[in-house]
């Protein structure tokens, strides 16, 4: 099975701080995502990466900066993290090889900026 | 990319069988319908995919009418444990630089 590993299941961070959210996956996929997820709004896409150091906008990428130097890691940067940022995040990935069957995310990792 | 519509929140009880409708008016030729399931404070599990007609493996089942513009998960028998928040999504399952766009999805909730 495909693992995807979010570094941190909790983060509590300071107004201001640079945070690294960071996440690897076991299988050699080309795609990466990056998602927020809040009560009442689902999902929504902040930036995907379909190959080393490459990587698009996705919906709500202000604030947020991302990495991709190796195919297995996924870096999401909050240059200077607010309380707006207060979020649950989700890494996902899957190859774009053939007939798709879907992503496969990680646990997610839960934010408090204070 | 094609956006979805589907209940905000479902009731049910243990044993029942449960169906959830999506529509998805402006599906392209090439988009497949996904569904995924997720747990309180967990990402999305990957359940099921198809492009028509019917599909099935060991946890639902799939249908999508001749047209494509709506598509039904079937849980049969659920229990407790299926109470989870169900996504349906469309985009492009043919590989390359796609993305899925996300609703807020259908709270399933089973009682005993």
């Amino acid at each position: 099975d495909v693992k995807v590993t979010q570094s941190s299941r909790y983060l509590v961070k300071r107004t201001g701080e640079k945070v690294f959210l960071e996440c690897v996956q076991d299988m050699d996929h080309e795609n990466m995502f990056w998602y927020r997820q809040d009560p009442g709004l689902g999902l929504r896409l902040i930036y995907f990466s379909y190959d080393v150091k490459m990587k698009e906008k996705g919906d709500i990428p202000e604030g947020y900066s991302v990495s991709r130097e190796k195919k297995e890691r996924f870096s999401l940067i909050l240059e200077s993290a607010s309380t707006n940022q207060t979020s649950m995040y989700l890494c996902a990935s899957r190859t774009p090889q053939g007939r798709s069957y879907g992503y496969t995310f990680g646990s997610g990792t839960r934010l408090t900026v204070v | 990319l094609a956006k979805t519509t589907q209940p905000i929140s479902m009731d049910s009880y243990e044993g029942q069988e449960v169906n959830i409708t999506c529509s998805h008016n402006n599906i392209a030729t090439n988009d497949y319908i996904t569904w995924y399931q997720q747990f309180p404070s967990q990402g999305p599990r990957f359940i099921i995919q198809g492009y028509k007609t019917k599909v099935t493996n060991e946890v639902a089942s799939l249908f999508i009418p001749a047209d494509r513009k709506s598509s039904t998960l079937s849980l049969p028998r659920v229990s407790l444990s299926d109470t989870a928040v169900y996504y349906c999504l469309v985009g492009d399952g043919s590989g390359g630089y796609n993305k899925l766009i996300f609703g807020a999805g259908t709270r399933l909730a089973v009682h005993p």
